[in-house]
């Protein structure tokens, strides 16, 4: 079965960090580029993240570059987002997903609030 | 950033009803290289993560029933249920797949009456 397995999510406060990780399973890791989508509280979809499948390759928006890194461990079939500098607006609930063009594949997510 | 519009934010439909519902983006999502629209359609049922419906525009993803249609080009995009089922009480979400930055519509909410 084809599986994503978010972690790490927390209370964080403002201008602290936090590094989530996705456990992938069920399929190759290393043949797919993966991504980072997450949903604030008012239910909008956020793209955050995008790493290619060897890891050469990172895309961001503007709204989080500059803070936030992707990476990979295609060894240990896991992507990470190293979150820094975090806002208020960061929060949200953070989902790892297969990139197939679009995102094919969800986890569950996993919870970041960012408040003092 | 390419902007995409969805309308209505809800609606409430009777099971069995037909229910379309719209997405536009401010670019258009086709690839002149290779006439492929890079629009993808979500669900998000209560509770869950979102769910891949419909990609290239048109093509139901595996498992997706036949109820499901999604349609047109360009700008303009259109997303057909054809028989509303009780299950289908979810959050509908279009998204640019064309071009970074990836960008998601706001979300068709439908109730089922």
């Amino acid at each position: 079965e084809v599986q994503l397995v978010e972690s790490g999510g927390g209370l964080v406060k403002p201008g602290g960090s936090l590094k989530l990780s996705c456990a992938a399973s069920g399929f190759t890791f290393s043949s797919y580029a993966m991504s980072w989508v997450r949903q604030t509280p008012e239910k909008r979809l956020e793209w955050v993240a995008t790493i290619s499948s060897g890891g050469s390759y990172t895309y961001y928006p503007d709204s989080v570059k500059g803070r936030f890194t992707i990476s990979r461990d295609n060894a240990k079939n896991t992507l990470y987002l190293q979150m820094s500098s975090l806002r208020s607006e960061d929060t949200a609930m953070y989902y790892c997903a297969r990139q197939n063009g679009h995102f094919d594949v969800w986890g569950a997510g996993t919870t970041v609030t960012v408040s003092s | 950033d390419i902007v995409m519009t969805q309308s209505p934010s809800s609606l409430s439909v009777s099971a069995g009803e037909k229910v379309t519902m719209s997405c536009k983006s401010s670019q258009s999502l086709l690839n002149s290289g290779n006439q492929k629209n890079y629009l993808a359609w979500y669900q998000q049922k209560p509770g869950q993560p979102p769910k891949l419906l419909i990609y290239g525009a048109s093509t139901r993803e595996s498992g997706v029933p036949d109820r499901f249609t999604g349609s047109g080009s360009g700008t303009d995009f259109t997303l057909t249920i054809s028989s509303v089922q009780a299950e289908d009480l979810a959050v509908y979400y279009c998204q640019n797949d064309h071009s970074y930055p990836f960008t998601f519509g706001s979300g068709t909410k439908l109730e089922i009456k």
